[in-house]
């Protein structure tokens, strides 16, 4: 049952280009994060909200922002896009910081 | 900055068999642990969570933590094709709640 919801599910673009994917969760927690995962599967933390409010921010360049309009959502912008943004994006949802996540299905982005 | 590791990177255990999943971790703070699972073309989902030193039971699955050692371990028991998936260990240490995740072990079980 899917309660975290990613979109789009794939998007190509070019290099240069700006992009948005949007997450939504309707489980009523109160903590949101985006992931990237590359080629290699490696799965890393990019952001953290906790009830709007940024709390974790980790070394990603300046082109990378997260949007949050209320505690269910949290999106992902990035300005210009470059090669090495090709991954796919994973947002969760946990009630709080030490709890279980759980996670959408993903947003795969090619840069070509 | 917390390293969470993990071993084997690949194990291929025959159906009915015992697959056991190795994870390290650095930093001594780290108090949350969890076991996730991710199919292919899916995103992660939680298997179980272990926050006590010992052994954690749910059906097939074990899950044992050390802190002193710093090592937690699952195992899975009589495996199945569907448990065929990538295995992530994740560590959350308790004054940021920042979750680090290992680099996963891929686990294939054939029939």
């Amino acid at each position: 049952e899917t309660a975290v919801f990613q979109t789009p599910n794939y998007h190509v673009t070019q290099v240069g280009n700006e992009v948005s994917f949007n997450c939504k969760q309707t489980l009523g927690h109160d903590t949101m994060y985006w992931y990237k995962q590359d080629s290699k599967k490696l799965l890393k933390i990019m952001f953290s909200y906790n009830n709007k409010q940024l709390i974790v921010n980790e070394t990603v360049p300046r082109r990378f922002s997260p949007q949050s309009s209320d505690k269910a959502h949290l999106n992902l912008r990035i300005k210009s896009v470059e090669p090495e943004d090709s991954a796919v994006y994973l947002c969760a949802s946990s009630p709080g910081g030490r709890d279980t996540q759980y996670f959408g299905p993903g947003t795969r982005l090619l840069v070509l | 900055q917390q390293k969470v590791q993990q071993s084997p990177e690949s194990l291929i255990v025959p159906e009915g068999g015992m697959a056991s999943l190795n994870c390290t971790f650095s930093d001594r703070n780290s108090q949350y642990f969890w076991w996730y699972r991710q199919h292919s073309g899916e995103g992660p989902k939680a298997l179980m969570s272990i926050f006590s030193n010992g052994d954690k039971k749910e059906g097939r699955f074990t899950a044992h933590l050390n802190k002193a050692s710093l090592y937690v371990s699952l195992h899975i028991k009589d495996s199945q094709p569907s448990d065929s998936a990538l295995y992530f260990c994740a560590a959350v240490s308790g004054g940021n709640y920042k979750p680090t995740f290992g680099k996963g072990t891929s686990l294939v079980v054939h029939p």
